[in-house]
């Protein structure tokens, strides 16, 4: 069955720094990947899609790399911000079938 | 764009009650997709449809839930009867099908607590 795993559960870092998130997935092949971001109480809002063929997505100070050998993808926030905390989701996505991540919690310190 | 609206935004309800949740997605599009988010589980897809076609239910839990898109400006899941570990966060997303994002846009969602 597919399984997508995100790293730690939390994530605590110091504002400034680079806020580095992974997901990892086994027994698929999606044909694109996307990032959303959930605030408490609210519904995840998409940040970004990386497609098969990409490396590197970026928007702003976020950047996202797709490494389909190694079934992973990276999200990086570059620069971050107390405003930055949240809840952080990686989908994959394939015709009608699509996975979410259970997600990896972002908290940037002040 | 008032974006996707949900209804209602929290129900309480008892165990074996029947519970109808709504869904009105963005106008225009074509796909609507009904979620379901647990700690334990995350976010679950349940059912998708497309064009107001059930495409994919292989998520849905069992044969207590069904879902209808009887038009493309409302969708419903219901839950008959109800059981307490169906207690969750349901969320409805629709999405242009034709975008170039395939973004999904989520509503705020309904958490249902069953006693």
């Amino acid at each position: 069955s597919q399984k997508i795993e995100q790293n730690s559960e939390a994530l605590n870092i110091q504002e400034g720094k680079t806020a580095t998130l992974t997901c990892n997935y086994t027994n698929y092949s999606p044909a694109y990947l996307q990032w959303y971001r959930q605030d408490p109480g609210r519904g995840p809002v998409f940040l970004l899609l990386i497609r098969e063929n990409e490396k590197e997505k970026r928007k702003e100070r976020l950047k996202v790399t797709f490494d389909t050998t190694l079934k992973q993808s990276l999200f990086h926030i570059t620069a971050s911000q107390p405003a930055d905390s949240a809840t952080y989701l990686c989908a994959l996505g394939a015709g009608n079938q699509f996975y979410f991540g259970t997600g990896t919690s972002l908290t940037v310190i002040p | 764009d008032a974006g996707v609206i949900q209804s209602p935004r929290h129900e309480v309800t008892e165990m074996g009650q029947e519970v109808t949740l709504r869904c009105k997605p963005i106008s225009g599009h074509n796909s609507l997709f009904w979620y379901r988010q647990t700690m334990m589980r995350g976010l679950e897809l349940l059912i998708y449809f497309n064009n107001n076609v059930p495409i994919d239910d292989s998520g849905m839990p069992e044969d207590r839930f069904s879902a209808k898109m009887p038009n493309a400006s409302f969708s419903t899941l219901k839950i008959q009867p109800s059981e307490p570990r169906d207690s969750a966060v349901y969320f409805c997303a629709s999405r242009n099908s034709g975008g170039p994002y395939n973004e999904q846009f989520f509503g705020p969602g309904t958490r249902l607590t069953v006693l």
